[in-house]
């Protein structure tokens, strides 16, 4: 089945500093979305990704969509406390009716 | 937030006892989710739901059942909950087909299966 990883699982970064969080999908994906959880809520949607080698960006965050569609990144320039969570990403395959999650990036954020 | 919410938000129960888990929304969006997360696991999908009586697996239905009667329930059963179920479910709405449109999570439930 479709497996989608993100590396890396832990992100340990100092307040300021710029960093990047990447998912990998073993097939071909149609769009990929990305969520940001923080601690103790609830997956929150971020942006979705369409075209092959799309990049958008919203205020600190740029987010990146592979020329082959099999992988992503999102990438957050000086970081904050408030960057702090888990952040994923969910891809579906063409044809596909279903998201399958990566297994998340959890940011810490040292002051 | 959208509205859904999640009913109960903590339980415990113990290893053999049916258990149901309500997911309820108020924004009349066709598509709906189960997820079970797990730490290292993300979020996995139990079952969805793409109308009312219209029902799927996911890659983790295995020991769940669920229906949905009314455009605005949704709900998730254990019928005999073993440990390995213990986590945290969320529920997620969709206004589109899965995975083409955003998902709204709803605050999710956390299940100790003792």
């Amino acid at each position: 089945g479709q497996q989608v990883m993100q590396i890396p699982q832990y992100q340990h970064v100092q307040e300021g500093e710029d960093f990047t969080t990447y998912c990998n999908s073993s097939t071909t994906l149609s769009n990929i979305q990305w969520y940001k959880q923080r601690p103790g809520g609830h997956p929150v949607f971020l942006i979705q990704l369409v075209k092959s080698g799309e990049v958008k960006k919203q205020k600190r965050l740029t987010f990146q969509f592979g020329e082959a569609k099999k992988n992503s990144s999102l990438h957050i320039t000086a970081t904050q406390t408030t960057d702090v969570g888990t952040y994923f990403c969910a891809g579906r395959r063409a044809a596909g009716n279903k998201l399958t999650f990566g297994g998340g990036t959890r940011v810490l954020v040292k002051p | 937030d959208a509205g859904i919410t999640q009913s109960p938000r903590h339980k415990v129960t113990e290893t053999g006892t049916p258990v149901t888990l309500r997911c309820h929304q108020t924004e009349n969006h066709r598509y709906m989710y189960w997820y079970r997360q797990d730490p290292g696991h993300g979020l996995r999908l139990i079952h969805y739901s793409y109308g009312v009586k219209d029902t799927d697996k996911g890659e983790v239905s295995d020991g769940y059942s669920v229906s949905r009667s009314k455009t605005e329930d949704f709900l998730l059963t254990l019928e005999s909950a073993t440990s390995s179920q213990t986590s945290v479910y969320f529920c997620a709405i969709s206004e589109s087909t899965g995975g083409l449109g955003e998902q709204y999570f709803g605050p999710g439930t956390r299940l100790t299966v003792t």
